[in-house]
């Protein structure tokens, strides 16, 4: 059974650097084709990709963030992190983790399996 | 980046009527389009991936069209428990993007 959990602060001052971490179980990063994705959610708004790390350590970022945003992982721990500089309140969502894969077969398999989510909020 | 556009961004519709859904995206995606189903607070769930294939578990009654630029994801039949927002969401290229969104709501 695949499963994935995010955790991080609830709450953030703007200026402040928000770190995420996606724990999973089910699966391996480490499996060729496996990738981790961040997503997220401004409260009442459309979901928002935010970037996605593969299993060969390949780094994929949304343009418009991408200065703001670094992924990493810890095969052994099975963790994902996000970081996220300069956060503002326009920040404020709900982050998801997501897996992906991809085979030579069939393709991308799409977000197959989520978090339940975690709310940031950005406020001073 | 590529933009994915769907239409409309809401409608009111009953039980058993049937409901479409388009995704249109600024450039060729051939056939790279995931449909998914999010209800109020809860993660989105998969429906469809690859334009056409039906995720195990989802019902017969969700279908999803399409290649190109221009995807189509239909309900044959509204159920209640169908009532949710979808997203469409690409995975061409090496960043994605999400629909806006399409909320499905009881008439």
């Amino acid at each position: 059974q695949v499963t994935l959990r995010e955790s991080g602060p609830a709450l953030v001052k703007p200026t402040q650097t928000l770190t995420l971490t996606c724990t999973f179980s089910g699966f391996s990063l480490n499996a060729s084709g496996m990738c981790v994705n961040w997503i997220r959610q401004p409260p009442g708004k459309a979901l928002e990709w935010l970037a996605r790390i593969d299993w060969d350590d390949a780094k994929h970022y949304s343009t418009s963030l991408k200065t703001r945003l670094t992924v990493s992982k810890d095969t052994s721990k099975n963790e994902v992190v996000l970081t996220m500089t300069s956060v503002d309140p326009v920040d404020t969502a709900t982050y998801y983790c997501a897996r992906i894969y991809y085979s030579p077969i069939s393709g991308w398999s799409g977000f197959d399996s989520w978090g339940q989510g975690t709310l940031v909020t950005v406020s001073s | 980046d590529i933009q994915m556009t769907q239409s409309p961004s809401s409608l009111s519709a009953s039980v058993g009527d049937r409901v479409t859904i388009t995704c249109r995206a600024t450039q060729n995606i051939r056939s790279y389009m995931n449909w998914y189903q999010q209800k109020p607070g809860k993660a989105p769930k998969l429906l469809i991936s690859g334009a056409s294939s039906l995720q195990t578990g989802v019902p017969s009654r969700f279908s999803g069209s399409g290649s190109g630029t221009d995807f189509t994801l239909t309900i044959s039949s509204l159920q209640p428990e169908d009532f949710a927002t979808y997203y469409c969401q690409h995975t061409y290229s090496t960043t994605w993007t999400f629909g806006q969104g399409t909320k499905v709501e009881v008439k």
